[in-house]
């Protein structure tokens, strides 16, 4: 199995909301990774856990939220998101960090 | 940091022509370049990539050229065909830290059948 899997594929919510997103990998990848891609443009790197442990925060506002249950499983809890946050979320892993393998996405509308 | 600049931004080929893509970086430490191809609705799949101590590397119809003098590396692609149609971002990063990576702005590449 060399899939990234990124749940739901789409998501449309209210600035009131919190939902979240699901991510999980059975690859055994040690690294794990949360994207934003806005449209026309490349990934911008969020969150990254390593080992399970949060290892990098790129100043991500507190109203997303990152979790690492365990080391196949990611979450990003999603909290009074503005219409501006409406973006693809990509979600990835590695191995050896040097690799990324991505998932398909959750395209994110915030209204 | 690092700065990745890609061109072209979209590159339109018939079918069976080669298609080029360059990317330059500004970091003379960065030692690991990728390549990625995002198809519509998916995200981006890593297709070949190339580190340092190499200069030229090879899969099929994919190919990665790296000068490390100049700081600049293309991806081409020989022999196009309508599904290489797609977004490819190259990027650059330093040692083992490839979800820190740099990437380029994007190259949408158009295959005419």
């Amino acid at each position: 199995d060399t899939e990234v899997t990124q749940t739901p594929k789409h998501l449309v919510m209210g600035m009131t909301n919190k939902k979240s997103l699901k991510c999980e990998q059975h690859m055994g990848h040690r690294a794990m990774y949360w994207y934003k891609q806005k449209a026309k443009k490349p990934p911008e790197l969020m969150f990254v856990y390593s080992y399970e442990k949060l290892s990098i925060n790129e100043s991500v506002p507190s109203r997303f939220s990152p979790e690492c249950p365990n080391s196949s499983l990611l979450n990003l809890h999603l909290h009074a998101l503005q219409p501006e946050d409406s973006a693809l979320y990509l979600c990835a892993s590695s191995q050896d960090s040097w690799k990324l393998f991505f998932g398909s996405g959750t395209q994110l509308s915030v209204l | 940091g690092e700065n990745v600049e890609q061109h072209p931004s979209t590159l339109s080929v018939q079918e069976g022509d080669s298609a080029v893509i360059k990317c330059t970086y500004s970091d003379s430490a960065s030692n690991y370049f990728p390549w990625y191809k995002q198809e519509l609705g998916k995200g981006p799949q890593l297709i070949i990539d190339i580190r340092s101590n190499v200069g030229e590397k090879k899969d099929q119809r994919i190919a990665v050229t790296l000068n490390k003098t100049a700081k600049h590396f293309s991806l081409h692609i020989t022999e196009t065909q309508p599904e290489d149609s797609a977004v490819y971002f190259c990027a650059a990063t330093f040692n083992t830290n490839a979800g820190k990576s740099t990437f380029g702005d994007g190259t949408t590449l158009t295959v005419k059948p």
